[in-house]
């Protein structure tokens, strides 16, 4: 079984400045996969970064990138220069290898004040 | 390629009837996925399939509800004797499995339930 927990309803950020965003998970499977995606409000859902739980490498994306620690099994969400778009929830979700099935967390409302 | 379209976007129906959404992927996806969405909550995980074949099924998903995805294309999710505590958003979303380790999932925009 797989569980992804979101301690952090709501947090903001002023433009330009840096946010992290926590995440812990638990997952009996081997093989699994890190996700954060971002759903902007009346919006879909869109991928923003994944980590492989194999790699030791924190991965990135642009202004974003993630710390992965496998032994505490957490994983955060790092956004430098935080920007008016950023503003949405972000969603921490984990894979299982052979079903690309997702098990989300409960949500961070990102908010990002001018 | 216009991405993962549903329909509807909205549906307002009354305790007690059925409803049917579709959802159709991105053309030569395989898998796809249905996830449930209530307020508050991230989505959680109903049911998955891979062409025509539909490989598990969450416990979320009880007697009244039924999906299907005939011919491997397009699915639908059909709730009969609708509750109001299906009242969710119900997001479709499909993958390319491609022999590779990872397969990204893309979302549709969702249909909104209301059930009164």
């Amino acid at each position: 079984a797989q569980t992804v927990t979101q301690s952090q309803p709501e947090m903001s950020v002023q433009e330009a400045e840096t946010v992290t965003l926590s995440c812990t998970y638990d997952t009996s499977e081997s093989d699994y996969y890190l996700f954060w995606y971002k759903q902007p409000p009346s919006r879909q859902m869109i991928l923003v970064i994944r980590q492989e739980a194999y790699k030791q490498q924190n991965a990135t994306e642009n202004r974003f990138s993630v710390n992965f620690q496998k032994a505490a099994k957490s994983f955060s969400l790092k956004i430098s220069d935080s920007q008016l778009g950023d503003a949405a929830m972000y969603f921490c979700a984990c894979g299982a290898y052979n079903t690309d099935k997702l098990i989300f967390g409960t949500g961070t409302r990102l908010q990002v004040f001018p | 390629d216009t991405g993962v379209s549903q329909d509807p976007r909205h549906k307002i129906t009354k305790r007690g009837q059925n409803v049917t959404f579709r959802c159709d992927p991105i053309s030569e996806h395989n898998r796809l996925y249905w996830y449930r969405q209530t307020l508050g909550q991230g989505p959680e995980f109903l049911t998955y399939f891979q062409n025509e074949a539909q490989l598990e099924k969450s416990r979320l998903l009880s007697d009244r509800f039924s999906a299907e995805r005939p011919k491997g294309s397009f699915s639908t999710l059909e709730i009969q004797r609708t509750e109001q505590g299906d009242s969710a958003m119900y997001l479709c979303a499909s993958s390319l499995l491609s022999g590779g380790a990872y397969n990204e999932q893309f979302f549709g925009p969702g249909t909104r339930l209301t059930v009164l």
